[in-house]
């Protein structure tokens, strides 16, 4: 069955350190988001990709980077983790406008704890 | 960009009753509105959505109703059984837009 997946479901890491977060779609899905979740702030959008080669930034994207080199993958990196980026990561993906389905649909989540 | 705000933030039912989460946005070219029901420790998942050209739509216990007008949305939850605690959020996409716009999320408690 086509999925969404995210690699690691949780990591400890240190601040300073460069922290990639995996996200992976079967979907053949254009569309590509990263969330950020905290107590109290709902979800945050942080990066997202309308296509390969295409990135743009969310409402809280500094220090977090993306790429997209392929149709399947949108990777999160941390440049330098800091203890504020702390939280739940979840990746989503959507087909866009005019689809049947054309809501987000979730991966499971990466717990992040930089210590 | 778009400004979602929802309410209330906790929301505490006793079984059988009704729950209602309201949603405004503030600009009238969204036409997508989707909630998502996300229980401890999982992903959000999609529960109902409503586009623009639509009033209501029903799904079992679950209801979605929106008024373009004033916009709003709200979801509605009949007969709320203990398995319905959760947190809810509603999004907003605009035309021609793939980003959607998320309030900030409704912790239901339906109490046994």
């Amino acid at each position: 069955d086509a999925e969404i997946t995210q690699s690691p479901r949780h990591k400890i890491t240190e601040t300073g350190r460069q922290v990639t977060l995996a996200c992976h779609q079967t979907w053949n899905h254009n569309n590509m988001f990263w969330y950020r979740q905290d107590l109290g702030h709902g979800l945050r959008l942080i990066h997202y990709s309308y296509g390969v080669q295409d990135t743009n930034k969310g409402e809280v994207s500094d220090g977090y980077s993306v790429s997209r080199s392929n149709t399947e993958d949108l990777p999160l990196t941390l440049e330098s983790a800091a203890s504020s980026q702390t939280s739940v990561y979840f990746c989503a993906s959507s087909v866009g406008q005019g689809a049947r389905q054309e809501t987000q649909y979730f991966g499971p989540g990466t717990r992040l704890l930089v210590l | 960009g778009e400004n979602v705000e929802q309410h209330p933030s906790t929301l505490s039912v006793q079984e059988g009753d009704s729950a209602v989460i309201k949603c405004t946005y503030s600009d009238s070219a969204s036409n997508y509105f989707p909630w998502y029901k996300q229980e401890l420790g999982k992903r959000p998942q999609l529960i109902i959505d409503i586009r623009s050209n639509v009033g209501e739509k029903k799904d079992q216990r679950i209801a979605v109703t929106l008024n373009k007008t004033a916009k709003h949305f709200s979801l509605h939850i009949t007969e709320t059984q203990p398995e319905d605690s959760a947190v809810y959020f509603c999004a907003v996409r605009k035309y021609n837009f793939n980003k959607f716009y998320f309030g900030s999320g409704t912790k239901l408690n339906v109490k046994p």
